[in-house]
Parts: C-alpha cells; structure tokens; sequence
C-alpha cells in the first residue's frame, strides 16, 4: 500500500516568493493534516481536513499561508509570500475517519518537503 | 490542554545494548492514545509502536516495547539489540480519543547508536 506522497522534496526560494507544496494521503484516509517541524523541534500542526472541510486551522497563519483540499483528497499548501522564518520542513500527514479505536487514530506522515527560504 | 514532555534531549547506547528512551504526559482525558515515532536524518516520522490507554497489556514490536504506566503518566520506550539504524530522533506523542482530537509531540530526544 503506498505511503502519504509528497512533493517536492526540496526547494529553495527568495524571500517575498511564492511556493507551494503538494500532498497525496493514504488511499481511503479522510483526514489530511499538514504539520511544520522547525530544526530541533517536534511538528506542530498548520491545519486538519475531514474530508474536503478544514476542521481546525487555528495554527495556520491566514495573512500568508493558504491551503486547499478539492474533492477531499488530495491537498496544497501554499505560502505567499515566503518569509526566512518560513524556513522549515512541512508534513502531509493522514488517518481514517478519526473513531474509537487505534487504527482509526494513527496517524502516517509523508517525507516532508523541506523549505529553505534565502 | 495536554502537554508531552521528553526529559531526555540526546542519548547514546552501544551496539546491541539496550536503551529507554523516557516520556511523560499531562491530561484530564481516560480515553487517548499514544505514540513513538522515528525521524531519521531524512525527516520521516516513522511510526514506532502505538498503544491504547484502556489496555492495560504493553504494545511490543518486534526490539521495540513500552513501559505504559497510566497512572504516573508515562510512556517510555525500551529498544533491545540496538542497531545502527536505530540512530535517529524519537517522539513521543499523544492524542485524545474524543472527536475533535489532535496529536501532541514531544519535543524529542536524539539516540546515538554507537558501534
């Protein structure tokens, strides 16, 4: 079964530039998560998807940041525009439905697409 | 809100020696999960090993096993036989079981294994 895809892998901008990240989750998994680990840190969480809804953007910044998940599968994240403190690796991750049991809450991360902002 | 705390920032152990990596959390929830996930160099968070709160048996995987102590709050991972492989940084998470619910990390601590 594959893995939550990513892309790209790596990308280097200019500061004030666009950039723009892609996710494709686990095949049945309705919700889509994107996380920003910064070096040294643990991920925290941007914003959380069921399905096509953003369910919890509270840690996304809205003035720069925007993300989008069409038909509730795959889903982008963008910056516009970039700053140096962007500078840091973004997570897609995934799980099923979030219900009552273990498999449900497990969450499976992509390799991360690492951004270095110049 | 819950908090995970990771009181080691960096450890070592030799070769095929084994290791706890310790990992302590704070929630008013019965009901939640926790994780060990690894994050070698190329920035993957692998899953570990996973365990739900209302089992009282340890999860094991293979040289990898917890110490679930619910009441204390704990959550440490043992590593047997440590590999090579092994080196890499360790997160310990936990997520709540009510809907809603969101993964909390620790903030990590780097293992070195050495040859």
């Amino acid at each position: 079964e594959a893995g939550v895809v990513q892309s790209p892998r790596y990308k280097i901008i200019e500061k004030k530039q666009p950039v723009a990240f892609w996710c494709n989750p686990i095949s049945g998994h309705n919700t889509l998560y994107w996380y920003r680990q910064n070096l040294g840190q643990g991920p925290e969480l941007l914003i959380r998807y069921e399905n096509e809804e953003a369910v919890d953007d509270s840690q996304l910044p809205k003035d720069r940041f925007s993300a989008e998940r069409l038909k509730g599968v795959d889903s982008t994240l963008k910056i516009q525009p970039a700053e140096l403190g962007d500078s840091a690796v973004y997570l897609c991750a995934s799980s099923q439905r979030a219900g009552t049991d273990l498999l449900g809450n497990t969450i499976y991360f992509g390799e991360g697409s690492w951004l270095t902002v110049v | 809100a819950q908090t995970v705390t990771q009181s080691q920032p960096e450890m070592s152990v030799q070769e095929a020696e084994t290791v706890t990596l310790s990992c302590t959390y704070d929630t008013s929830e019965n009901n939640y999960y926790l994780f060990w996930y690894k994050q070698p160099p190329s920035r993957q968070m692998i899953l570990v090993i996973r365990q739900e709160a209302y089992k009282q048996q340890n999860a094991t995987e293979n040289r990898f096993s917890v110490n679930f102590q619910k009441a204390a709050k704990s959550f440490s991972l043992k590593i047997s036989d440590s590999q090579l492989g092994d080196t890499a940084m360790y997160f310990c998470a936990f997520r709540p079981g009510n809907a809603g619910n969101m993964l909390t990390f620790g903030g990590g601590t780097r293992l070195m294994v050495k040859p």
